[in-house]
């Protein structure tokens, strides 16, 4: 199957700060990049996702950029809040099932 | 969003015996389901696929006749974990994909397993 690197596995930055994940893909035929966001002891929430016809998405606070040619795919949170700590996931579809990051754990310091 | 739950949140059972995790979506219809296990962490990974009215289909290394996959309606999934041991204790999270088209997937609150 399909295989995801997610960088950086964690993360910590200043309330207010952005904050950036990436993750960088092998081989796919994936049209679906979704990311989760999990908190300790939760399932993973869908925060935002993109399709491949389009290179960049924002919702509010929170972005993702595609790039197919480049294989990869990030995740923009800006002015990071506390709430904001979580782990946060990256995933392809791959075959109709997700493949996942390994997670990134972010810690957002008031 | 999509609402997904599961049932229990938390499940503590002796080695041997086994249980049953329900998960339902409770707003959308799902004719796909997935089965998920997380150890404490990692990331998720795929069990299961789980059709409507049809066989799951199991990632390579999962044991079918172990974790047994019931997909019997468009809102609900059963997976029932037999003769659990202490190496299943995991969380184990379903997930549901609305038939939309847009291959969104929602997840579950997950279930805790311990097995003593």
């Amino acid at each position: 199957g399909e295989n995801v690197e997610q960088h950086p596995s964690t993360l910590s930055v200043q309330e207010g700060d952005s904050a950036v994940i990436k993750c960088t893909y092998s081989d796919s035929a994936s049209n679906y990049f979704p990311w989760y966001k999990q908190e300790l002891g939760k399932g993973p929430q869908l925060i935002i996702d993109i399709r491949s016809n389009v290179g960049e998405k924002k919702d509010q606070r929170i972005a993702v950029t595609l790039n197919k040619t480049a294989k990869h795919f990030s995740l923009h949170i800006t002015e990071t809040q506390p709430e904001d700590s979580a782990v946060y996931f990256c995933a392809l579809l791959d075959w109709g099932a997700l493949t996942f990051g390994s997670g990134t754990r972010l810690q957002v310091q008031p | 969003g999509a609402v997904v739950s599961q049932h229990p949140s938390r499940v503590i059972c002796k080695s041997g015996t086994s249980v049953k995790i329900e998960c339902r979506s409770l707003d959308f219809q799902a004719t796909t389901m997935f089965w998920y296990r997380q150890f404490p962490k990692q990331s998720l990974m795929l069990m299961a696929t789980s059709n409507e009215g049809s066989k799951a289909t199991y990632e390579q290394g999962v044991e079918k006749d172990k974790f047994l996959i019931n997909h019997a309606s468009l809102t609900l999934s059963t997976l029932t974990v037999t003769s659990a041991h202490p190496e299943d204790s995991s969380f184990y999270i379903c997930s549901a994909r609305d038939h939309n088209g847009l291959n969104e997937q929602f997840f579950g609150p997950g279930t805790r397993l311990t097995v003593l």
